[in-house]
């Protein structure tokens, strides 16, 4: 069975401050994965995703994961957050089965303060 | 283009009372659809989730239910609400396997 894990469970940068979030996989088939996002009251919304190819994938906002398959990872990045990037951020693999089960991390909260 | 639509957004409920959660899919047809439940720290927990019409799987056992009486529709119920229930309830969809989920605004339910 898929598993993803997140490392973090709250993390607090300033703003301008480099931004790495940890997720590492468990899975032995084909690899996708995904990092989703939720602003404060909005609804939780894909950020980017992994599928094949390049294993530096690229989303919105200036976010960038990297999937490195030795280490089982697929970390979020962001050289510079804003204020506007506070949310909780969920890593995600998105199943194996005709049912599509998403599994996903417990999820990082960030705090960035202005 | 799709949308998802799911309310009510917040609700409050006295303990024992039924409940009806509901979630329409538009612009898609034959859509995956999952009932998540979030906590705080917890990450989303699947409940339930849905390959068709009547079609109802459910992943933990608990005092909730699901149903799916059209292709678009889901609904989450419940016939006598515990504290417990208390909590974030997402609805998604899917159109397919790997491809990404598609969230709702959630409904934030509070038994009392």
């Amino acid at each position: 069975a898929q598993s993803v894990s997140q490392h973090n469970h709250h993390v607090i940068l300033s703003e301008a401050a480099s931004l790495e979030l940890g997720c590492n996989y468990s899975y032995g088939g084909t690899v996708n994965l995904f990092w989703y996002v939720q602003y404060p009251g909005q609804h939780l919304q894909l950020l980017l995703k992994y599928f094949s190819g390049d294993p530096l994938v690229k989303g919105i906002k200036g976010f960038e994961a990297e999937f490195i398959k030795s280490k089982f990872s697929f970390n979020l990045r962001k050289p510079s957050v804003q204020w506007s990037d506070t949310a909780e951020y969920f890593c995600a693999v998105p199943g194996d089965t005709n049912a599509g089960k998403s599994t996903f991390g417990d999820g990082t909260t960030l705090t960035v303060k202005p | 283009s799709q949308t998802i639509h799911q309310w009510p957004a917040t609700l409050v409920q006295p303990v024992g009372s039924p409940l009806s959660l509901e979630c329409t899919v538009e612009g898609t047809s034959n859509p995956n659809l999952y009932w998540y439940r979030q906590a705080a720290g917890r990450g989303l927990q699947l409940l339930f989730y849905s390959v068709g019409i009547g079609q109802i799987s459910s992943e933990v056992p608990q005092n909730l239910s699901a149903s799916r009486p059209q292709d678009r529709q889901f609904i989450l119920s419940s016939k006598k609400l515990l504290l417990s229930d208390s909590g974030f309830y997402l609805c998604a969809w899917k159109t397919g396997v790997v491809t990404e989920a598609f969230f709702g605004q959630g409904t934030r339910l509070t038994v009392v």
